[in-house]
């Protein structure tokens, strides 16, 4: 079964607003990753938060994690219409990290 | 680099047809896994690889082999192929990091199964 969850399923935000999307997952974790699928192309990573981290920066996007709560978030600010794409958590396991487990994603539309 | 490498990138077959997708990476990564994208599902694993000679099954493996005999390729063979298996395929590859091993994928192959 799959570990992550995110929510919401879709977004839709006009250029410039900022974007968040949030993960849930079941078990202990070593670290949590985000990855951003554009439509028709493979998965890129954007971010890895581990588990001992609780806030993680990169440019526009900022990942949290509350390991007591099991959940992450991802911000995306000042969005762009290149922005635009479907965002997936991935878990990596304490014991086998290279197995991820992935959610269903959120699809984030950004208007012009 | 090429990164990690997948062929084909479309394919339609008729149920009961054979055919092996083609993963290869130019990264030296000992991690090696087939994915499988449905529609609302997110991606889940079908099979990995930890080094060349080692497989394991992963969370939907029926209907799939692999083998290993290199680090740089892993093939994902279907012997029998089924409607169920129309999906898009992504092969993966990475190493160990201390933190945490992030995922190269590929541009996946897109299975149809009529």
């Amino acid at each position: 079964s799959q570990q992550g969850e995110e929510d919401p399923q879709a977004l839709s935000i006009q250029e410039g607003e900022n974007a968040t999307m949030n993960c849930s997952y079941k078990t202990s974790i070593n670290n949590l990753q985000w990855y951003r699928q554009n439509s028709g192309r493979g998965l890129v990573h954007l971010i890895l938060i581990r588990s001992n981290e609780r806030e993680k920066h990169s440019g526009r996007l900022r990942v949290t994690l509350d390991t007591s709560k099991k959940s992450s978030s991802l911000l995306i600010t000042a969005s762009r219409a290149a922005d635009t794409a479907s965002y997936f958590c991935a878990t990596g396991l304490r014991s086998n990290d290279y197995k991820l487990s992935f959610g269903a994603g959120t699809t984030v539309t950004v208007r012009a | 680099n090429a990164g990690v490498t997948q062929t084909p990138k479309f394919q339609v077959l008729k149920t009961g047809q054979s055919m092996t997708l083609q993963c290869a990476q130019d990264m030296n990564h000992e991690y090696m896994s087939w994915y499988r994208q449905d529609p609302g599902m997110g991606l889940r694993l079908i099979h990995y690889s930890v080094g060349a000679g080692i497989t394991d099954q992963g969370e939907v493996p029926n209907g799939y082999n692999v083998s290993r005999s290199t680090t740089e390729d892993f093939p994902l063979r279907l012997l029998s192929a089924a409607p169920s298996q129309t999906s898009v395929y992504f092969c993966a590859s990475s190493n160990d990091r201390q933190g945490g091993t992030e995922a190269f994928f590929g541009q996946g192959t897109r299975l149809t199964v009529v």
